[in-house]
């Protein structure tokens, strides 16, 4: 079974520091792929970024990085110079490709609260 | 492309009533999902459907919880009767294919029994 687990609950920061959010995941499957959205407090949940099991390669959107290690079954996401836009809930989630049934499990999510 | 539409926004309804709650997907999306977020329980996924077929309503709490897929652009959730527990918000999501499993959410159905 798919298992996605986010430790911190919730964060606070000052506005322009670094944040970093766990995520650890579980899956049995050697193809698979791993998601980071947010979910700021209207409500609706957007979509960030997907990694396939088989591209360890960090990514770096903008203020916005991601590091995948198989090695650690993590998948770490950090907010560089963070702004009060930021303050959201973020969810990692997971899904097993094998089945081609695209379903995703999500953790519990981080709460990010940016202070100005 | 519009995204996935859901409707309504907002629902509050009296204990026992049905409720039902609609969602039109991103045209092309072959997969069509149904979650439920709470405090307690976070996302959980209800259901899905691949190509208007359901795959898997294992998630599906219980009889009283149903849901159709009649044409590629339409899905329905329904709650009869509904009971407060099943006050959540409720999000209904599209993905386009195997190879793009990265699901694109729709605004989300507050409900609300009382």
């Amino acid at each position: 079974a798919q298992k996605v687990t986010q430790a911190q609950t919730e964060i606070s920061v000052v506005e322009k520091e670094d944040v970093t959010l766990d995520c650890v995941y579980e899956t049995r499957d050697t193809t698979y792929y791993l998601f980071w959205y947010k979910q700021p407090p209207s409500g609706e949940l957007v979509f960030l970024i997907r990694r396939n099991s088989f591209d360890e390669q960090n990514e770096i959107s903008g203020r916005y990085s991601w590091n995948f290690q198989k090695s650690t079954s993590s998948f770490n996401f950090t907010i560089t110079a963070s702004q009060v836009v930021d303050s959201a809930v973020y969810f990692c989630a997971l899904s097993e490709a094998s089945y081609g049934n695209n379903r995703l499990a999500f953790g519990k999510g981080n709460q990010v609260v940016v202070i100005p | 492309d519009a995204g996935v539409i859901q409707s309504p926004r907002h629902e509050v309804t009296e204990m026992g009533q049905e409720v039902t709650l609609r969602c039109k997907p991103i045209s092309g999306h072959d997969y069509l999902f149904w979650y439920r977020q709470t405090m307690m329980r976070g996302l959980e996924l209800l259901i899905y459907f691949n190509n208007n077929v359901p795959i898997d309503d294992s998630g599906m709490p219980e009889d009283r919880f149903s849901a159709k897929m009649p044409n590629a652009s339409f899905s329905t959730l329904k709650i009869q009767p509904s009971e407060p527990r099943d006050s959540a918000v409720y999000f209904c999501a599209s993905s386009l294919a195997t190879a793009f499993p990265e699901a694109f959410f729709g605004q989300g159905t507050r409900l609300t029994v009382v």
